[in-house]
């Protein structure tokens, strides 16, 4: 079936870059999310990727894409304390429409 | 702010009891989703609405149920609570059915 695999801590210190992994396992996805949820907040879209690339980068986010791995990544350059968060990778499965399907997330956290 | 807005924020029910949950999606959008966010299943979708009509289902429960309405709102119902379903529930909604998703600040339920 459909999963997404995510580790589930990270922690770096102000300043460094972060790099969150996830892989997936529906090849036919077209788009991969990143999401942010910070505590008692909603999920905020990051950024996402067209299945056809490799590679995205939005200001401090670069996403990274290698399909033949399945393998996603998200790297927070000059990371900083307000990055802390849980950030979600997403996949559209063919399962059930264009439903998301999340990983469980991985807890950044930043040390100043 | 993603232009989605959820009521109530909290709610604290019974069991037994049934509620209901509202959305409302950005201006235009025509898709809502709903997701469950638990601490042991993580964040689930439930179900997809597109203009009305009810496009996708994922693991969604008998006793819940849902609609959108002409104005394109959408409510969730939930009946027969049980403790189990104590969670945070998120609206999303999209342009279209292949579009990215934006989040609500969702709605906490705490079922006692």
């Amino acid at each position: 079936g459909e999963d997404v695999e995510q580790s589930l801590f990270l922690s770096v210190r102000e300043g460094d870059s972060s790099v969150i992994n996830c892989t997936y396992t529906d090849s036919s996805s077209t788009y991969l999310y990143w999401y942010k949820q910070e505590p008692g907040a909603g999920l905020q879209l990051l950024t996402y990727i067209f299945s056809n690339m490799d590679m995205k980068q939005d200001q401090r986010l670069t996403v990274l894409l290698n399909k033949k791995d399945k393998h996603l990544s998200l790297r927070i350059a000059d990371t900083q304390t307000g990055d802390s968060a849980i950030y979600f990778c997403a996949e559209t499965g063919n399962q059930a429409g264009t439903a998301l399907i999340f990983g469980k997330g991985t807890t950044l956290s930043v040390s100043s | 702010d993603s232009g989605v807005t959820q009521t109530p924020k909290h709610l604290i029910t019974a069991t037994g009891q049934r509620v209901t949950l509202r959305c409302s999606p950005r201006s235009g959008d025509l898709s809502v989703y709903w997701y469950q966010q638990s601490l042991d299943q993580g964040l689930q979708f439930l179900i997809q609405y597109y203009n009305g009509e009810e496009r996708a289902k994922g693991n969604i429960l008998e006793r819940f149920s849902a609609q959108q309405f002409p104005d394109l709102h959408s409510e969730l119902n939930l009946s027969s609570l049980e403790l189990g379903d104590s969670a945070l529930y998120f609206c999303a909604s999209s342009a279209g059915t292949g579009d990215e998703q934006y989040f609500g600040p969702g709605t906490r339920l705490t079922v006692t």
